[in-house]
């Protein structure tokens, strides 16, 4: 999807490590927010930010935290990856806070042995 | 709390006829509802949304939803189905037009020729 990017695209990770999943968007939106997709079900919100600055915890936070380190990026990081966690990840964006995400990233395959 | 049903796993039209995806909703006061499409191994797109006003809601790719709030439904609906439509539906449902929204499980709608 042009305009949100995230990477990886894939990755692998033992139980126990750490590691931090990007988002950027190049297309001057306020908001971002961090999904999770797990087989068979729909997207669990996980953070959000409505502005640079400012995030807040949505359904699912759990053993996630994350930075909003400027306009365009929206960091998720997993401080200790638990097997429960594998999942497809997705970034999501939208123009105000007011709105709904209407730009997702393509999304990044997290598997946690 | 807020909770979105999508009582079909699966929908099979052929291609011409008309498509319904079904979606029902509960919430407290006031729904704002969202339809969202995902193609394999792709982030979601934004369909339409439903705040106020028409109960008919005309969005992307001919797709039309109709909110009906004596039986809090949000059907996403179609004329003429394409090959192309195939994919997986999501409807959502907020308290309000940003933030936190519960999705669905999804539905896969199959076109056939």
């Amino acid at each position: 999807n042009a305009g949100v990017t995230q990477t990886p695209k894939f990755q692998v990770l033992k139980t126990g490590q750490s590691m931090t999943l990007q988002c950027a968007q190049d297309m001057n939106h306020n908001s971002m927010y961090w999904y999770r997709q797990d087989p068979g079900m729909g997207l669990r919100l996980i953070y959000y930010s409505a502005s640079e600055g400012t995030t807040d915890k949505g359904e699912v936070p759990n053993g996630y935290n994350v930075s909003r380190l400027n306009k365009r990026e929206f960091s998720l990081r997993l401080e200790s990856a638990a097997p429960s966690q594998t999942s497809v990840y997705f970034c999501a964006t939208a123009f105000v806070s007011v709105e709904q995400p209407q730009h997702f990233g393509d999304g990044t395959r997290l598997s946690i042995l | 709390a807020q909770s979105v049903a999508q009582p079909e796993d699966q929908v099979n039209v052929a291609e011409g006829n008309p498509l319904t995806v079904k979606c029902t909703y509960s919430v407290s006061g006031n729904p704002y509802l969202f339809w969202y499409v995902q193609y394999p191994n792709r982030g979601l797109q934004f369909l339409l949304k439903y705040i106020t006003g028409d109960n008919l809601v005309k969005g992307s790719y001919g797709f039309e939803a109709e909110f009906n709030k004596s039986q809090t439904s949000f059907h996403l609906k179609k004329p003429s189905a394409l090959v192309s439509d195939s994919a997986l539906y999501f409807c959502a449902v907020s308290k309000t037009n940003a933030g936190k929204s519960t999705f669905g499980d999804g539905t896969t709608l199959t076109v056939k020729p």
